[in-house]
């Protein structure tokens, strides 16, 4: 098993730019989620998906979609890149409250 | 609003030191306190979880214990190989699937 997948490991854009980072989990988890990781700031969620279908807004959604392709996969997109969102991205999964499983990341850099 | 306040910030061992991480914690009902363990450049490993006061769970040279208001990650004899940030986080037991995650613990054990 893989756990949980990130695509791509590293990205530079430029302002205003868009991109879409890929999650994909193969532990038949419910519940996937993306945070952001900033120095001395801690996780924090951005957009979370409760079960195929569904996805709500988390802690600091603006800027952010996100898309449940299917029971695997969870995209997070970026329309329009700002140097606010330079930061470390994890998808994670998990079974409903249970613990959760992160992927390695994505360090995105936005000039 | 559930908080989670970790410390120390940064705790430096001699190799065979044992010591403790705290995370203190408050939430609206507790579903599930969490343990971590964050390699640099790499994805939060799930640890441990504790769902009620005066649990504990041991793994290795690590051993969690958890208050009502406090969790402990005991390290005995720790080896370099240790050496990680150690995240806590703590899920709520409401309809919405949030997990609030501490800033983390940076651990340096020495040789």
């Amino acid at each position: 098993n893989a756990g949980v997948t990130q695509t791509p490991k590293f990205q530079v854009l430029k302002t205003g730019q868009s991109m879409t980072l890929q999650c994909a989990q193969d532990m038949n988890h419910n519940s996937m989620y993306w945070y952001r990781q900033d120095p001395g700031m801690g996780l924090r969620l951005i957009y979370y998906s409760a079960s195929e279908g569904t996805t709500d807004k988390g802690e600091v959604p603006n800027g952010y979609n996100v898309s449940r392709l299917n029971k695997r996969e969870f995209s997070l997109r970026l329309e329009s890149a700002a140097p606010s969102q330079t930061s470390v991205y994890f998808c994670a999964s998990s079974s409903v409250g249970d613990e959760q499983f992160f992927g390695p990341g994505t360090r995105l850099t936005v000039l | 609003e559930d908080q989670v306040t970790q410390s120390p910030e940064a705790l430096r061992l001699q190799e065979g030191e044992s010591s403790s991480l705290n995370c203190s914690y408050t939430v609206s009902g507790l579903r599930g306190l969490f343990w971590y363990r964050q390699d640099p450049g790499k994805g939060p490993e799930f640890l441990f979880t504790l769902y009620s006061a005066g649990e504990e769970k041991e793994k290795e040279r690590l051993k969690a214990t958890l208050t009502k208001k406090e969790s402990f990650l005991h390290i005995t004899a720790p080896k370099p190989e240790d050496s990680a940030t150690y995240l806590c986080a703590v899920s709520n037991s409401g309809g919405y699937q949030k997990v609030t995650f501490g800033i983390g613990t940076k651990l340096q054990v020495i040789p």
